[in-house]
């Protein structure tokens, strides 16, 4: 899996959205963009995931560039309760056998601050 | 609730002592895996097994065991722990391509 880049941390005020940047320059033609975020003591928690379109759902929306390069999550409007660690991942299916396996980097924690 | 259940939620134990986590879901995945979070939070793939077959195994001191007697059920036992074994150990499962999904987690502490 191609590996990604993530600024160690950022924080953005309540209410407004939070872009958060990965870098994926390695990714290759079939990889997807996964992201993943971990709020303090719970269990990582899918969030969304694309290839070459820009996707949204009740979450997020994530935004990859045209080359595929990079991409940014976008929380559109940020609660304080959106405070954890948001892990990009890049992944190549399929998800199965050994290659089913996440693997986590060290992500950027997210503040928001009231 | 479909979900991944993991218990104990807090296991506090004494070094050599022997110890398991159990893990469930009811999503109906095929795949479940263990990945242990150390002190400095990086979230490591432990093991993995596919419809009770042991698929990924990473490296981990054979001390650790995963036991998986159906596909809805990974266990994970411990012999003879030590220090370093102090973490927190979250379970996952995932069905083909879909994301994984985690429990909430198990925070050993061994004294």
């Amino acid at each position: 899996d191609a590996k990604t880049t993530q600024p160690p941390s950022m924080d953005c005020a309540e209410g407004r959205a939070a872009n958060l940047p990965c870098n994926h320059s390695t990714i290759s033609g079939n990889e997807y963009v996964y992201w993943y975020r971990q709020i303090h003591s719970q269990g990582p928690q899918y969030i969304i995931h694309g290839l070459k379109n820009n996707e949204t759902n009740e979450m997020a929306s994530l935004i990859i560039t045209e080359d595929r390069k990079s991409s940014t999550l976008i929380l559109p409007h940020a609660t304080l309760r959106d405070t954890a660690v948001y892990y990009c991942i890049v992944r190549v299916p399929p998800y199965t056998g050994a290659n089913s396996k996440l693997t986590f980097g060290k992500g950027i924690t997210l503040s928001v601050r009231p | 609730d479909t979900a991944v259940s993991q218990t104990p939620k807090y296991l506090v134990t004494q070094m050599g002592n022997d110890k398991s986590i159990k893990c469930e879901q009811n999503l109906g995945h095929d795949t479940m895996y263990w990945y242990k979070q150390d002190s400095k939070k990086f979230l490591k793939i432990m093991f993995s097994y596919n419809n009770k077959e042991l698929i990924i195994n990473e490296t981990v001191p054979n001390r650790f065991s995963p036991k998986s007697p159906d596909k809805a059920h990974l266990n994970l036992h411990i012999n003879s722990l030590e220090l370093g074994d102090s973490a927190v150990y979250f379970c996952a499962s995932s069905l083909n391509n879909s994301p994984l999904h985690f429990g909430n987690g198990t925070r050993l502490t061994v004294t």
